[in-house]
Protein backbone atom coordinates (compact mmCIF):
# COMPACT_ATOMS: atom_id res chain seq x y z
CA UNK A 1 0.00 0.00 0.00
CA UNK A 2 1.17 3.35 -1.11
CA UNK A 3 1.42 5.89 1.68
CA UNK A 4 2.98 8.55 4.03
CA UNK A 5 4.23 7.35 7.38
CA UNK A 6 4.40 9.25 10.12
CA UNK A 7 6.48 8.05 13.28
CA UNK A 8 6.31 8.37 16.26
CA UNK A 9 2.62 8.70 16.88
CA UNK A 10 3.04 10.09 20.20
CA UNK A 11 6.13 11.85 21.73
CA UNK A 12 6.98 13.18 25.18
CA UNK A 13 10.00 15.69 25.45
CA UNK A 14 11.38 17.47 28.55
CA UNK A 15 12.19 20.73 27.93
CA UNK A 16 15.15 21.61 26.42
CA UNK A 17 15.68 18.48 24.30
CA UNK A 18 15.58 18.52 20.17
CA UNK A 19 12.96 16.11 18.95
CA UNK A 20 13.13 14.49 15.33
CA UNK A 21 9.85 13.66 13.95
CA UNK A 22 9.83 10.67 11.01
CA UNK A 23 8.22 11.39 7.78
CA UNK A 24 8.44 8.55 5.06
CA UNK A 25 6.68 7.80 1.62
CA UNK A 26 6.23 5.30 -1.15
CA UNK A 27 4.38 7.57 -2.98
CA UNK A 28 7.66 8.72 -5.36
CA UNK A 29 5.78 12.41 -4.60
CA UNK A 30 8.53 14.81 -5.01
CA UNK A 31 6.80 17.80 -2.96
CA UNK A 32 6.41 17.17 0.94
CA UNK A 33 5.40 19.50 3.54
CA UNK A 34 5.27 19.97 7.33
CA UNK A 35 2.56 21.56 9.08
CA UNK A 36 1.50 22.33 12.75
CA UNK A 37 -1.82 22.16 13.97
CA UNK A 38 -2.65 23.47 17.11
CA UNK A 39 -6.28 22.89 19.39
CA UNK A 40 -9.12 24.68 17.40
CA UNK A 41 -6.61 26.24 14.48
CA UNK A 42 -6.02 25.44 11.38
CA UNK A 43 -2.66 23.91 9.93
CA UNK A 44 0.39 26.44 9.40
CA UNK A 45 3.25 25.40 7.42
CA UNK A 46 6.61 24.72 8.78
CA UNK A 47 8.72 23.65 5.70
CA UNK A 48 8.27 22.32 2.34
CA UNK A 49 10.55 20.92 0.07
CA UNK A 50 10.15 20.63 -4.09
CA UNK A 51 13.20 18.13 -4.70
CA UNK A 52 16.00 16.24 -2.66
CA UNK A 53 18.31 18.46 -1.15
CA UNK A 54 16.37 21.26 -1.51
CA UNK A 55 13.88 23.27 1.26
CA UNK A 56 12.36 26.36 2.00
CA UNK A 57 10.81 27.93 5.12
CA UNK A 58 7.17 27.97 5.92
CA UNK A 59 5.34 30.66 7.67
CA UNK A 60 6.46 29.66 10.77
CA UNK A 61 10.02 28.01 10.79
CA UNK A 62 11.72 29.28 14.09
CA UNK A 63 12.68 26.41 16.09
CA UNK A 64 12.24 24.09 13.76
CA UNK A 65 14.49 21.87 10.67
CA UNK A 66 14.52 19.75 8.31
CA UNK A 67 16.81 17.80 6.00
CA UNK A 68 15.72 16.31 2.38
CA UNK A 69 18.53 13.72 1.71
CA UNK A 70 16.05 11.04 0.02
CA UNK A 71 13.17 11.56 -1.76
CA UNK A 72 11.07 9.65 0.62
CA UNK A 73 11.83 10.88 3.38
CA UNK A 74 11.49 14.48 5.16
CA UNK A 75 12.78 14.28 9.10
CA UNK A 76 11.52 17.48 11.26
CA UNK A 77 13.50 18.84 13.93
CA UNK A 78 11.79 20.41 16.81
CA UNK A 79 14.31 22.00 18.56
CA UNK A 80 15.13 23.53 22.25
CA UNK A 81 14.60 26.82 20.52
CA UNK A 82 11.07 26.40 19.76
CA UNK A 83 9.43 28.47 22.55
CA UNK A 84 6.22 26.10 22.21
CA UNK A 85 6.30 22.94 20.90
CA UNK A 86 3.33 21.24 21.98
CA UNK A 87 1.22 20.64 19.07
CA UNK A 88 -0.09 18.17 16.35
CA UNK A 89 2.46 17.60 13.60
CA UNK A 90 1.59 17.07 10.17
CA UNK A 91 3.93 15.85 6.92
CA UNK A 92 2.16 15.49 3.57
CA UNK A 93 3.63 14.86 0.13
CA UNK A 94 2.43 15.73 -2.82
CA UNK A 95 3.62 14.78 -6.97
CA UNK A 96 5.55 18.02 -8.00
CA UNK A 97 4.17 17.80 -11.33
CA UNK A 98 1.78 20.72 -10.94
CA UNK A 99 -1.00 21.42 -8.69
CA UNK A 100 -2.62 18.88 -6.65
CA UNK A 101 -3.90 17.81 -3.16
CA UNK A 102 -1.41 16.97 -0.70
CA UNK A 103 -1.52 13.17 0.74
CA UNK A 104 -1.53 13.70 4.80
CA UNK A 105 0.46 11.01 7.05
CA UNK A 106 -1.73 10.11 10.54
CA UNK A 107 0.43 13.07 12.49
CA UNK A 108 2.62 13.00 15.30
CA UNK A 109 1.32 14.78 18.41
CA UNK A 110 4.35 15.96 21.03
CA UNK A 111 3.73 16.93 24.23
CA UNK A 112 6.70 18.87 26.14
CA UNK A 113 6.47 18.11 30.26
CA UNK B 1 1.75 36.22 15.50
CA UNK B 2 -0.64 33.53 17.02
CA UNK B 3 -3.67 34.15 17.77
CA UNK B 4 -4.38 32.49 21.55
CA UNK B 5 -7.95 31.38 21.95
CA UNK B 6 -9.18 31.06 18.58
CA UNK B 7 -11.73 28.81 18.59
CA UNK B 8 -12.83 26.58 15.38
CA UNK B 9 -16.27 28.33 14.03
CA UNK B 10 -18.57 25.51 14.43
CA UNK B 11 -22.28 24.62 11.54
CA UNK B 12 -24.67 22.34 13.35
CA UNK B 13 -26.61 20.58 10.82
CA UNK B 14 -29.68 18.33 11.05
CA UNK B 15 -28.81 14.55 9.41
CA UNK B 16 -30.36 14.69 5.62
CA UNK B 17 -29.94 18.62 4.87
CA UNK B 18 -27.77 20.28 3.20
CA UNK B 19 -24.71 21.60 4.13
CA UNK B 20 -23.00 24.61 3.20
CA UNK B 21 -19.14 25.52 4.39
CA UNK B 22 -17.78 28.52 3.44
CA UNK B 23 -14.18 30.31 3.14
CA UNK B 24 -12.39 33.18 2.82
CA UNK B 25 -9.23 32.97 0.94
CA UNK B 26 -6.37 35.44 1.33
CA UNK B 27 -4.16 35.61 -2.07
CA UNK B 28 -5.66 37.01 -5.09
CA UNK B 29 -2.20 34.94 -6.91
CA UNK B 30 -3.94 31.45 -5.93
CA UNK B 31 -5.69 29.53 -8.79
CA UNK B 32 -6.31 25.95 -7.22
CA UNK B 33 -8.01 25.26 -4.07
CA UNK B 34 -8.83 22.41 -2.34
CA UNK B 35 -11.09 21.10 0.32
CA UNK B 36 -10.07 18.69 3.10
CA UNK B 37 -11.72 17.10 5.94
CA UNK B 38 -10.41 15.65 9.01
CA UNK B 39 -11.54 13.90 11.10
CA UNK B 40 -10.47 13.89 14.89
CA UNK B 41 -6.62 12.76 15.50
CA UNK B 42 -6.19 11.80 11.74
CA UNK B 43 -4.59 13.79 9.01
CA UNK B 44 -6.87 16.21 6.72
CA UNK B 45 -8.04 13.90 3.49
CA UNK B 46 -8.70 15.48 0.64
CA UNK B 47 -12.78 15.99 -0.93
CA UNK B 48 -12.75 17.90 -3.97
CA UNK B 49 -10.41 20.94 -5.74
CA UNK B 50 -11.18 23.40 -8.26
CA UNK B 51 -9.37 25.39 -10.50
CA UNK B 52 -9.19 29.28 -10.92
CA UNK B 53 -10.67 29.24 -14.59
CA UNK B 54 -14.08 27.37 -13.12
CA UNK B 55 -16.97 28.69 -11.13
CA UNK B 56 -18.37 25.03 -10.03
CA UNK B 57 -17.75 21.63 -9.53
CA UNK B 58 -19.04 18.81 -8.43
CA UNK B 59 -18.34 15.48 -6.57
CA UNK B 60 -20.42 12.71 -5.42
CA UNK B 61 -22.61 14.89 -2.78
CA UNK B 62 -20.28 17.73 -2.85
CA UNK B 63 -19.89 20.61 -4.99
CA UNK B 64 -17.45 23.30 -4.65
CA UNK B 65 -18.29 27.17 -5.89
CA UNK B 66 -15.61 29.76 -6.07
CA UNK B 67 -15.99 33.45 -6.19
CA UNK B 68 -12.67 35.34 -7.55
CA UNK B 69 -13.85 38.38 -7.46
CA UNK B 70 -14.63 38.75 -3.72
CA UNK B 71 -12.10 35.86 -3.13
CA UNK B 72 -14.48 32.97 -1.66
CA UNK B 73 -14.75 29.81 -1.68
CA UNK B 74 -17.48 27.40 -0.46
CA UNK B 75 -18.40 23.92 -0.18
CA UNK B 76 -21.97 22.06 -0.40
CA UNK B 77 -22.29 18.96 0.75
CA UNK B 78 -26.02 17.23 0.33
CA UNK B 79 -27.89 14.96 2.72
CA UNK B 80 -25.62 15.52 5.30
CA UNK B 81 -24.87 12.19 6.98
CA UNK B 82 -23.55 11.69 10.37
CA UNK B 83 -20.28 10.02 9.15
CA UNK B 84 -19.71 14.28 7.54
CA UNK B 85 -18.91 15.10 10.68
CA UNK B 86 -15.52 16.58 10.90
CA UNK B 87 -13.59 19.72 10.65
CA UNK B 88 -13.07 21.03 6.81
CA UNK B 89 -10.62 22.76 5.67
CA UNK B 90 -10.00 24.71 2.55
CA UNK B 91 -6.41 25.45 0.86
CA UNK B 92 -4.97 27.57 -1.45
CA UNK B 93 -1.86 27.52 -3.82
CA UNK B 94 -0.10 29.29 -6.72
CA UNK B 95 0.23 27.17 -9.64
CA UNK B 96 4.02 26.80 -11.07
CA UNK B 97 7.29 27.59 -8.84
CA UNK B 98 7.46 25.98 -5.73
CA UNK B 99 4.11 24.33 -4.70
CA UNK B 100 3.26 25.96 -0.87
CA UNK B 101 -0.23 25.53 -0.13
CA UNK B 102 -1.84 27.55 2.47
CA UNK B 103 -4.62 26.42 4.95
CA UNK B 104 -7.78 28.31 6.23
CA UNK B 105 -8.93 27.96 9.94
CA UNK B 106 -11.03 25.32 9.23
CA UNK B 107 -15.00 24.69 10.24
CA UNK B 108 -16.18 21.77 12.20
CA UNK B 109 -19.43 20.45 11.16
CA UNK B 110 -21.39 18.33 13.39
CA UNK B 111 -24.48 16.71 12.27
CA UNK B 112 -27.37 16.01 14.21
CA UNK B 113 -29.20 12.74 13.76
Amino acid sequence: DGGITQSPKYLFRKEGQNVTLSCEQNLNHDAMYWYRQDPGQGLRLIYYSQIVNDFQKGDIAEGYSVSREKKESFPLTVTSAQKNPTAFYLCASKNGAGTGELFFGEGSRLTVL
Amino acid sequence: GESVGLHLPTLSVQEGDNSIINCAYSNSASDYFIWYKQESGKGPQFIIDIRSNMDKRQGQRVTVLLNKTVKHLSLQIAATQPGDSAVYFCAEAVSGGYQKVTFGTGTKLQVIP
